[in-house]
């Protein structure tokens, strides 16, 4: 019965190939995540979608583009994989979007590596 | 500029004894900070929020400080034990953002038996 669950756990891949990475909660949450966190260990977020509904969408390459099929599910898809894609991607859910209310619960990260 | 500090070094830190770690932070106006632990290979977990209008809270062997004075929250564990071991990540609510967590890059914490 894990909170947030994030498929691959690891993804290794050449430059230019498109790949995807799923993500799934199964908290009732109404926000949903994305964040990069780089070789520095910084956390960066990409997008949230609160409902199904983007809400931020940081700057981030228009290769990156996320899909809410539902308010539970926050898929993130990647085209064209660059060298720089390389990093730990997390989604992360929370209940009432960002507030003092609603801490993040993350999944346990999917290692992108590009090639 | 606008940045959030941690410890970029290691803290190793003896069993028993009290760990402190620090969070500071320039140009940001939080309406609260969290803290989380993070273990290899393993996102996240939330373990302690302080308000800006707070200057303390404690969650059993656990405690936040926040002075907005000085731009800083301290993190403390008490009676640190080697499962203490992980990185401690402190994320500010940025009032002028909406909210918006801004993260600091962690602290590795090492607790020596």
């Amino acid at each position: 019965d894990t909170a947030v669950s994030q498929t691959p756990k690891y993804l290794v891949t050449q430059m230019g190939n498109d790949k995807s990475i799923k993500c799934e909660q199964n908290l009732g949450h109404d926000t949903m995540y994305w964040y990069k966190q780089d070789s520095k260990k910084f956390l960066k977020i990409m997008f949230s979608y609160n409902n199904k509904e983007l809400i931020i969408n940081e700057t981030v390459p228009n290769r990156f583009s996320p899909k809410s099929p539902d308010k539970a599910h926050l898929n993130l898809h990647i085209n064209s994989l660059e060298l720089g894609d390389s990093a730990v991607y997390f989604c992360a859910s929370s209940q009432e979007g960002s507030g003092p209310n609603s801490p993040l619960h993350f999944g346990n990260g999917t290692r992108l590596t590009v090639t | 500029s606008q940045k959030i500090e941690q410890n970029s070094e290691a803290l190793n830190i003896q069993e028993g004894k009290t760990a402190t770690l620090t969070c500071n932070y320039t140009n940001y106006s939080p309406a609260y900070l969290q803290w989380y632990r993070q273990d290899p290979g393993r996102g996240p977990v939330f373990l302690l929020l302080i308000r800006e209008n707070e200057k303390e809270k404690r969650k059993e062997r656990l405690k936040v400080t926040f002075d907005t004075t000085l731009k800083q929250s301290l993190f403390h564990i008490t009676a640190s034990q080697p499962a203490d071991s992980a990185t401690y990540l402190c994320a500010l609510g940025d009032l002028d953002s909406n909210y918006q967590l801004i993260w600091g890059a962690g602290t590795k914490l090492i607790i020596k038996p």
